[in-house]
């Protein structure tokens, strides 16, 4: 089974609204999460680390008040996508590390904005 | 800071035939590096990963990669590509500090025709 979780897998919503996006580790406790955004036929783009009981650690370029990130136990991080709007249309990575020294990954979130 | 370059886009293969996918490190030391797989609108799987224990490294699905110090490389290679191996493959390195963070490049789409 999936070892880091997200959800929801696709979510469809208007502009100008908020959407959060769960990443879950379900057998392992994550001190660290790292949430990645991917365009079309693109690579994966660090947006931030997301630290439990502390503030997350954005990439430069990242806006902080739109991406929020909020990891309140050891094992689930959010983001929340505020004010949405269609540029930030995208899939969104989640992942964290394991016991074992291996970085997993969430299924993704695909995001599509109206 | 550590850094790779995936010298291939694109590569294509018959199904059957071997698998080359290049990476080259840039580095004052000893990375580690992973070799990642992601097939459409899914998540990263890890496909193998070197910590300097041994040069020759086995992942899962019949790939394995070398890291050869003298040429800087870490290529990824399989003996008989199968229809499922078309996927987008990321070679990334460990960056250095605190989080642990993975920043992915471009990576390289393979394909795999009958």
């Amino acid at each position: 089974g999936a070892v880091v979780s997200q959800h929801p897998s696709r979510v469809i919503c208007k502009s100008g609204t908020s959407v959060k996006i769960e990443c879950r580790s379900l057998d392992f406790q994550a001190t660290t999460m790292f949430w990645y955004r991917q365009f079309p036929k693109q690579s994966l783009m660090l947006m931030a680390t997301s630290n439990e009981g502390s503030k997350a650690t954005y990439e430069q370029g990242v806006e902080k008040d739109k991406f929020l990130i909020n990891h309140a136990s050891l094992t689930l991080s959010t983001l929340t996508v505020t004010s949405a709007h269609p540029e930030d249309s995208s899939f969104y990575i989640c992942s964290a590390w394991g016991d074992g020294g291996e970085l997993f990954f969430g299924e993704g979130s695909r995001l599509t904005v109206l | 800071a550590q850094s790779v370059t995936q010298l291939d886009s694109h590569v294509s293969v018959s199904e059957g035939t071997p698998v080359l996918l290049r990476c080259n490190y840039s580095s004052s030391y000893s990375p580690s590096l992973f070799w990642y797989v992601q097939h459409p609108n899914k998540g990263l799987q890890l496909l193998l990963k070197y910590t300097s224990a041994a040069t020759l490294v086995k992942g899962i699905n019949g790939f394995e990669a070398e890291f050869k110090k003298s040429e800087t490389s870490f290529h990824l290679t399989k003996p008989s590509a199968h229809m499922s191996d078309a996927a987008e493959y990321f070679c990334v390195p460990l960056e250095d500090g605190g989080y642990n963070k993975l920043i992915f490049g471009a990576g390289t789409r393979l394909a795999v025709h009958p």
